[in-house]
């Protein structure tokens, strides 16, 4: 089954506003995680990464944090906006054998309202 | 940069009737995978190469699907003979190496009929 999941399918948030979206993961020896956004009928886009030695890291507008203690990241947007309407999916790097094996969630659609 | 190339975009077929599909990864990048996303879900990995190299294909169904890396850069995946449950995206990605960014194409949308 899937190790990676996510709280919420949809998210609802007007614009402006700041938008959260959870992610949990199930194996501790994960070391590497990526959020990807996912527009219609594109294939899904790089938008900030985190190793597992790091808790925090900020980019343009976003800011990934990662708690390994119970297994969570979360993908936080600043004043969102309608371009930012998408799903939203977090992956692992699993390390089951040896080598690295991305894993993805079952994504989050976020609707951005004007 | 150009980045990962898929052909063709779209393709409607019938069951039991073959399909292939072609990737270019990002020039330079050595490990390439090949998702299968069906809607509404997140992708899941069907196989990773590393180079020519098989790294993982244990999702594979290797009764219908096969892929190939033959000279390390470019992949082809096939499947024969479809069935309905196979229409979905199909998406390539390529990174660096294991453990880096993965960036993908704008996939492959197969319909099965």
């Amino acid at each position: 089954g899937e190790s990676v999941g996510l709280h919420l399918p949809t998210l609802s948030v007007q614009e402006g506003d700041n938008s959260i979206i959870n992610c949990a993961y199930s194996n501790s020896a994960s070391d590497y995680f990526i959020w990807y956004k996912q527009e219609s009928g594109k294939g899904p886009q790089f938008i900030i990464d985190i190793r597992s030695n790091m808790d925090k890291r900020q980019g343009q507008r976003v800011t990934v944090l990662l708690n390994k203690t119970v297994k969570h990241l979360s993908l936080q947007i600043a004043a969102t906006q309608p371009g930012d309407s998408a799903v939203y999916f977090c992956a692992e790097n699993m390390k089951p054998g040896g080598s690295y094996i991305p894993t993805f969630g079952r994504g989050t659609s976020l609707i951005v309202h004007p | 940069e150009a980045g990962v190339a898929q052909s063709p975009r779209y393709k409607i077929i019938e069951k039991r009737q073959s399909v292939a599909f072609w990737c270019n990864p990002i020039s330079g990048h050595a490990t390439l995978y090949w998702y299968q996303q069906i809607l509404g879900q997140g992708p899941k990995l069907l196989i990773q190469f590393q180079n020519n190299g098989v790294v993982d294909d244990s999702q594979l169904p290797k009764d219908r699907f096969s892929a190939e890396r033959l000279k390390g850069v470019d992949s082809t995946l096939k499947i024969q003979p479809a069935k309905l449950e196979d229409s979905a995206v199909y998406l390539c990605a390529s990174s660096p190496g294991q453990g880096n960014t993965i960036y993908f194409g704008e996939g492959s949308w197969l319909t099965v009929v």
